[in-house]
């Protein structure tokens, strides 16, 4: 079945420091990938739609200068959280759809990166 | 924006049980997805339904997509321990271009007691 693989996992890092989280999909090919956070104990928030050869775009309250974005092939899209503190401590979560599947297909998620900043 | 409530929030129950959670929205959704997320994982999808008023079966699991397009239930006949876990109801409406977004419900906590 399709698989997306994130890397890496568990990040711990200092302050100020950027980190960068990589969203495969292994199997399949994907236009568009999609970055959530999620809290504990809370539901997956959409941060961003990431398009393949294009600029992301970005939900409300999320800046984009903060989270970057690339796509640049059909089967990687990249987040970077740029000088985080500890408020961007979170479960982050990339999930993918075939590019050739209907836009009501499901997405397969990717098991996740758990960002911890001292 | 659209908002998508689960009930119950968590739940105990025996091992052997029945267990039943829905999903309501404020707003239509086209298709609704219930996945399963274990803890330090990504979610893993369930069940996927197209029609409002679909009923359909994975194994021990259940769901339907409600008549009005605002409502879906989960049923689990049976729960077994690895049953554990968070269900998250999902509601899919279209976006511009192709790609269409996720909703996501609040999640339903489900612990199983033996």
């Amino acid at each position: 079945g399709a698989v997306v693989s994130q890397h890496p996992s568990w990040v711990i890092c200092k302050s100020g420091t950027s980190v960068k989280i990589e969203c495969r999909s292994l199997d399949f090919q994907a236009t568009t990938m999609f970055w959530y956070r999620q809290f504990p104990k809370q539901s997956l928030m959409l941060m961003a739609t990431s398009n393949e050869g294009s600029k992301a775009t970005y939900e409300q309250g999320v800046e984009k200068d903060k989270f970057l974005i690339n796509h640049a092939s059909l089967t990687l899209s990249t987040l970077t959280v740029t000088s985080a503190h500890p408020e961007d401590s979170s479960f982050y979560i990339c999930s993918a759809r075939a590019s050739y599947s209907h836009s009501n297909q499901p997405q397969h998620f990717g098991d996740g990166t758990r960002l911890s900043i001292l | 924006g659209q908002q998508l409530n689960q009930s119950p929030q968590s739940m105990f129950i025996q091992e052997g049980e029945d267990v039943s959670m829905n999903c309501t929205s404020s707003s239509i959704f086209n298709t609704w997805l219930w996945y399963k997320q274990d803890p330090g994982e990504g979610p893993v999808l369930l069940i996927a339904l197209y029609k409002a008023g679909e009923l359909t079966s994975n194994g021990r699991l259940t769901a339907q997509f409600g008549i009005t397009r605002k409502d879906s239930f989960l049923n689990i006949s049976a729960s077994i321990p690895s049953d554990v876990g968070i269900y998250f109801c999902v509601g899919l409406s279209k976006n511009t271009g192709t790609a269409s977004k996720l909703t996501f419900g609040t999640g339903t906590r489900l612990q199983v007691t033996l």
